[in-house]
């Protein structure tokens, strides 16, 4: 157990809809990271929020944003869902800005039909 | 730009045979940070191994061993005397000093069989 929790552990959608992952990081890690698995694209970085704020941005697209709450969790807001969303949506936190491991949550099986 | 390179899409071995598990990375960053990560069927990623740039020590961590080459940017991962719970998907990932993301490879499976 990484410490790293995700709600839900599944979710299926239709296309059009709208959905949010909710992340909690490990006790006392600031930094959150969202990365999406798919069969075709394989582990790729979506963004970080380190306290709060924004830090890095890798290939997220318009329709998804994220935020990191007071309390350090984050949301990842999935929007205008299409099929080719459907993949594993993985958490990670650390405990700095910029080093050490990340460790990842069990992610988030979205299906979208 | 980073890129890691996993040319071991899936390998299947029988229990006690040992493994090795190739990774060969790309980075113009001075110092950097190379990660192995293991996912079990069960979907989760396992942070197994981080290494610096600046230090080109091998480790052994009980069955699990790791060779890291920068003259050959490789950072290989052996497992001794494999046992069926080692079946999983290793991923090998890069993260240069500055950047905050991980780059992944591709994943290489692993089948132990009995």
């Amino acid at each position: 157990d990484s410490g790293v929790t995700q709600t839900p552990k599944h979710l299926i959608t239709a296309t059009g809809q709208r959905v949010t992952l909710r992340c909690s990081p490990r006790s006392g890690d600031l930094s959150v990271y969202w990365y999406q698995q798919s069969l075709d694209q394989g582990l790729q970085f979506l963004i970080q929020y380190y306290n709060g704020e924004e830090r890095a941005k890798g290939n997220i697209l318009e329709r998804f944003s994220a935020q990191q709450f007071p309390d350090l969790h984050s949301e990842l807001n999935l929007s205008s869902l299409e099929l080719g969303d459907s993949a594993l949506y993985f958490c990670a936190s650390s405990a700095g800005n910029r080093d050490g491991e990340q460790y990842f949550g069990p992610g988030t099986r979205l299906t979208v039909t | 730009a980073q890129k890691v390179t996993q040319a071991q899409t899936e390998i299947s071995v029988v229990e006690k045979e040992d493994v090795t598990l190739d990774c060969v990375y790309e980075t113009r960053d001075t110092t950097y940070y190379l990660f192995w990560y293991k996912q079990p069927p069960s979907g989760e990623l396992v942070f197994l191994i981080r290494r610096n740039s600046f230090d080109e020590q091998n480790e052994i961590s009980g069955r699990y061993s790791w060779n890291f080459q920068k003259s050959t940017s490789s950072f290989n991962f052996t497992i001794t005397a494999s046992q069926v719970v080692d079946s999983a998907v290793y991923f090998c990932a890069l993260r240069g000093t500055g950047r905050r993301a991980l780059t992944f490879g591709s994943g290489t499976r692993l089948q132990v069989q009995p």
